[in-house]
């Protein structure tokens, strides 16, 4: 049970360029976010899902898009880096139940360094 | 909407010493909130939640955080620091269609030997 993985761990784009982040759970969990990082601010969610085929928006949507093609994946792409970009990028999963308080599982993160 | 707000960017403590966390929520309905840690170069991990079960809720590694509404605060405490505690700690609301969580800005905690 590898639980969320990242791919990849670390990425240098050049500004304009696009790229693809993957996520991945072995949980079955139905709920699929994505968050991103920055010093002095926490974790801003950018898009969540709340199963296969559908995506929503989160605070901080402008310049990402993400696809759930399957349930257990959950892309995260920029099409075109800026380096206002440059963050660490959290993909996260949790069950859909009825109580608000279920646990949200956390992958490694991926860096990302736009220049 | 609602909001949790951490007191304190930084927080350094000698071993074995208290550990005090603070964290305040803005909420127009019952919150449930968490506590999350993030080890150097990890993701987040949960250390507790409150669920409105208890109002002292207690979590992993020692720690535990106490919901009192007449203050809008979950403040996360341990009695005795540990070197191992040095991480960054974050305080969470849950919200939405899917529990989305908010989160505050984070505190680190630095254990001085």
């Amino acid at each position: 049970n590898a639980g969320v993985t990242q791919t990849p761990k670390f990425r240098v784009l050049k500004t304009g360029q696009s790229m693809t982040l993957l996520c991945a759970q072995d949980m079955n969990h139905e709920y699929m976010y994505w968050y991103r990082q920055d010093p002095g601010m926490g974790l801003r969610l950018i898009h969540y899902s709340v199963g296969e085929g559908t995506t929503a928006k989160g605070e901080v949507p402008d310049g990402y898009n993400v696809s759930r093609l399957k349930k257990q994946n959950f892309l995260l792409g920029l099409e075109s880096a800026a380096p206002s970009q440059t963050s660490v990028y959290f993909c996260a999963s949790s069950y859909s139940t009825s109580r608000w308080a279920e646990t949200q599982y956390f992958g490694p993160g991926t860096r990302l360094l736009v220049l | 909407a609602q909001s949790v707000t951490q007191l304190g960017s930084h927080v350094s403590v000698s071993e074995g010493a208290l550990v005090l966390l603070r964290c305040n929520y803005s909420s127009s309905v019952p919150p449930y909130l968490f506590w999350y840690v993030q080890y150097p170069n990890q993701g987040l991990q949960l250390l507790l939640k409150y669920t409105s079960a208890a109002t002292l809720v207690k979590g992993i590694n020692g720690f535990e955080a106490e919901f009192k509404k007449s203050e809008t605060s979950f403040h996360l405490t341990k009695p005795s620091a540990h070197m191992s505690d040095a991480a960054e700690y974050f305080c969470a609301v849950s919200s939405g269609s899917a529990r989305q969580l908010t989160f505050g800005s984070g505190t680190q905690l630095t254990v001085l030997p």
